[in-house]
């Protein structure tokens, strides 16, 4: 079946700094994915997405990475600020078909 | 800007009391979804519908979970004789496509007693 996982549970990062934040996923058939943060208390809000014809994409602030060779996508949020901290979880589609593949969730930590 | 509504918010409930959870979607959106997110853990499927009918489920919907649009607008899931273990957040998603982007209500939390 389908694993979406984070490789960190907690990022901590200095504000005005970048963040990366990874996820791997292991069914080659997934072909949408999509990075939601969610704050405490609230439903996940979508940040970005991207499709498998593609390796990048960028967003106001972020940029998202996609290496379908080690099945490998990442967030990156540049000069990160204090609004920003959060959960951040990657999802995938399968087949482009309904249902999304939830990952652990990775907490962002902004510190001053 | 549309958003997904959810009500109540929060929803106590004594183990073997029926729930229903209600949703609004965004109103063009033809897909549904229910997910859960149990305290501290990633966000599960549980179900998907469209066209008035349940197009996927996981495991986890079982036959104490049904889900209903009742109308036009409202989306609902009824969970029939609630256990401990259903305490969780429920999140209502809607999409306009099959593929692509979910968007998510701020979500009911359960909690069975």
């Amino acid at each position: 079946g389908e694993s979406v996982g984070l490789h960190l549970p907690t990022l901590s990062v200095q504000e005005g700094d970048n963040s990366i934040i990874n996820c791997a996923y292991s069914n080659s058939a997934s072909d949408y994915f999509i990075w939601y943060k969610q704050e405490s208390g609230k439903g996940p809000q979508f940040i970005i997405d991207i499709r498998s014809n593609m390796d990048k994409r960028q967003g106001q602030r972020v940029t998202v990475l996609l290496n379908k060779t080690v099945k490998h996508l990442s967030l990156q949020i540049a000069a990160t600020q204090p609004g920003d901290s959060a959960v951040y979880f990657c999802a995938a589609q399968r087949n482009s078909w309904g249902k999304l593949q939830f990952g652990a969730g990775t907490q962002v930590v902004v510190t001053p | 800007e549309p958003e997904v509504t959810q009500t109540p918010s929060h929803q106590v409930t004594q183990m073997g009391q029926e729930v229903i959870l209600r949703c609004v979607p965004i109103s063009n959106h033809l897909y549904f979804y229910w997910y859960r997110q149990i305290l501290g853990q990633k966000v599960e499927f549980l179900v998907s519908f469209y066209n008035n009918e349940i197009s996927e489920k996981s495991e986890i919907f079982d036959d104490q979970f049904s889900v209903e649009r009742p109308d036009g607008s409202n989306f609902t899931l009824k969970i029939r004789s609630t256990k401990l273990e259903d305490s969780a957040m429920y999140f209502c998603a809607s999409s306009i496509r099959q593929a692509g982007e979910q968007y998510f209500g701020p979500g009911t939390r359960l909690t069975v007693t």
